[in-house]
């Protein structure tokens, strides 16, 4: 079984741009969460996704937005990039809720912000 | 506020030595604690997890021991070898709720 996909892995942008990232769970996962790393703050959860409904949200602001398909393919975006944007963004799927279920994680995007 | 409180920060162990990682949290409410080992370049991975009904679990080299009274847990690696050198994370996640991560231990095991 393929693992999770994320695209693309690496990317560069400039301040107040913004940026889409791609998440495509393992197939049969309906669960897909996101993650913010960084060395300063570690892993910090942004949101999960089950069955294309949000289910949970973590403390970023507004510029932080994603959705999930039918096909549980997953993209998150954010808006108006600030330098403290850069970080590695990891995708993870689960069959079920994440409070339920072992999560598989993606190697990540790591997003540059100049 | 940092539910999950990690330490330490890093570790060095020598081949065959125990590796010991502490954790603590605070919501009483958690009832998953995964442990995670990411190295350079990939994404985390499940290592071992254990629920707060026991008080130790064991996979191979890999044993979490669970205080609930005191709200603490730990990663112990027996006989590490140069392999497991990684950064581990612990977390802890309540049912409905979302997961929460330590900081992060990066361990480095000298041969």
């Amino acid at each position: 079984k393929a693992g999770v996909t994320q695209t693309p892995r690496y990317l560069i942008k400039t301040r107040g741009q913004q940026v889409t990232l791609s998440c495509s769970p393992i197939s049969g996962h309906r669960s897909v969460s996101w993650y913010q790393q960084t060395p300063g703050q570690g892993l910090q959860f942004l949101f999960e996704y089950f069955s294309e409904t949000q289910r949970n949200k973590g403390n970023f602001p507004g510029r932080f937005s994603g959705r999930q398909f039918s096909n549980s393919r997953s993209e998150m975006n954010v808006s108006t990039l600030e330098l403290g944007d850069s970080a590695l963004y990891l995708c993870a799927s689960s069959l079920r809720l994440v409070s339920q279920e072992t999560q598989y994680f993606g190697p990540g995007t790591r997003l540059l912000v100049l | 506020q940092q539910q999950v409180k990690q330490s330490p920060q890093s570790l060095i162990v020598q081949k065959g030595g125990i590796s010991i990682i502490n954790c603590a949290y605070e919501n009483t409410a958690f009832d998953y604690f995964p442990w995670y080992q990411q190295f350079p370049g990939k994404g985390p991975a499940l290592l071992i997890a254990i629920r707060p009904d026991v008080s130790e679990k064991k996979e191979g080299r890999f044993t979490i021991s669970f205080n609930k009274s005191a709200k603490q847990f730990s990663l112990h690696i027996m006989d590490s070898q140069p392999g497991d050198s990684a950064t581990y994370f612990c977390a802890a996640v309540k049912s409905g709720g979302k997961l929460i991560f330590g900081q992060g231990t990066e361990l480095s095991v000298k041969p």
